[in-house]
């Protein structure tokens, strides 16, 4: 499974948008790239997958270049609710059967 | 959305004692499920693969004989940390996948404590 890189932390101000973007140059032609929310002693919560181009539903959008080799998951107008991790994962298949191997995740702050 | 089940979500024991978790998936079948571990600020560390009517398979480093997994049906996997020690004490996630495209789904993870 490809390998992905996310920035440690980021910090940002309620009402803005948030972009983390990730890293996955090794993304197999069969690979989805998924995004998963992490709050404090629970388990990662699921946000959005994509395959390319871009994915838009009611919490986030994910943008991925034609490339694929990087995407960028854009949260619009945070909330200090939105205070937690955002792990970036390459999913074999989309298909929920195949293991996944986390990353460092992005610790977000959210300040009023 | 699928939704996956874990218990107990809290469990302080003596040192030396066997521990279970348990992870159902509520609404899906899973022929795969997952076990993870995680410490205090630090990712998920995958342990192993949970398979439905077969042997688990596990992650490098991590002890089998520690660790069992028992994957007896389609809805249940669970985890037994044997003769716990304190070092054993962690955040222990469990996931499980749908069919057709469905992203795996977590469970709320178990506080493992041990004295």
């Amino acid at each position: 499974l490809a390998k992905t890189t996310q920035p440690i932390s980021m910090d940002s101000y309620e009402g803005q948008e948030v972009n983390i973007t990730c890293s996955h140059n090794n993304i197999a032609t069969n690979d989805y790239i998924t995004w998963y929310q992490q709050f404090p002693s629970q388990g990662p919560r699921f946000i959005i997958q994509g395959y390319k181009t871009k994915v838009t539903n009611e919490v986030a959008s994910l943008f991925i270049p034609a490339d694929r080799k990087s995407s960028t998951l854009s949260l619009p107008r945070v909330s200090l609710s939105d205070t937690a991790v955002y792990y970036c994962l390459v999913e074999r298949g989309g298909l929920g059967g195949d293991k996944l191997i986390f990353g460092t995740g992005t610790r977000l702050q959210v300040f009023p | 959305g699928a939704v996956v089940s874990q218990h107990p979500s809290w469990v302080i024991c003596k040192s030396g004692t066997s521990v279970k978790i348990e992870c159902r998936s509520l609404d899906f079948q899973a022929t795969t499920m997952f076990w993870y571990r995680q410490f205090p600020k630090q990712s998920l560390m995958l342990m192993a693969t949970s398979n439905e009517g077969s042997k688990a398979t596990y992650e490098q480093g991590v002890e089998k004989d520690k660790f069992l997994i028992n994957h007896a049906s389609l809805t249940l996997s669970t985890l037994t940390v044997t003769s716990a020690h304190p070092e054993d004490s962690s955040f222990y996630i469990c996931s499980g996948g749908g069919n057709s495209n469905q992203p795996q789904h977590f469970g709320d993870g178990t506080r493992l404590s041990i004295l």
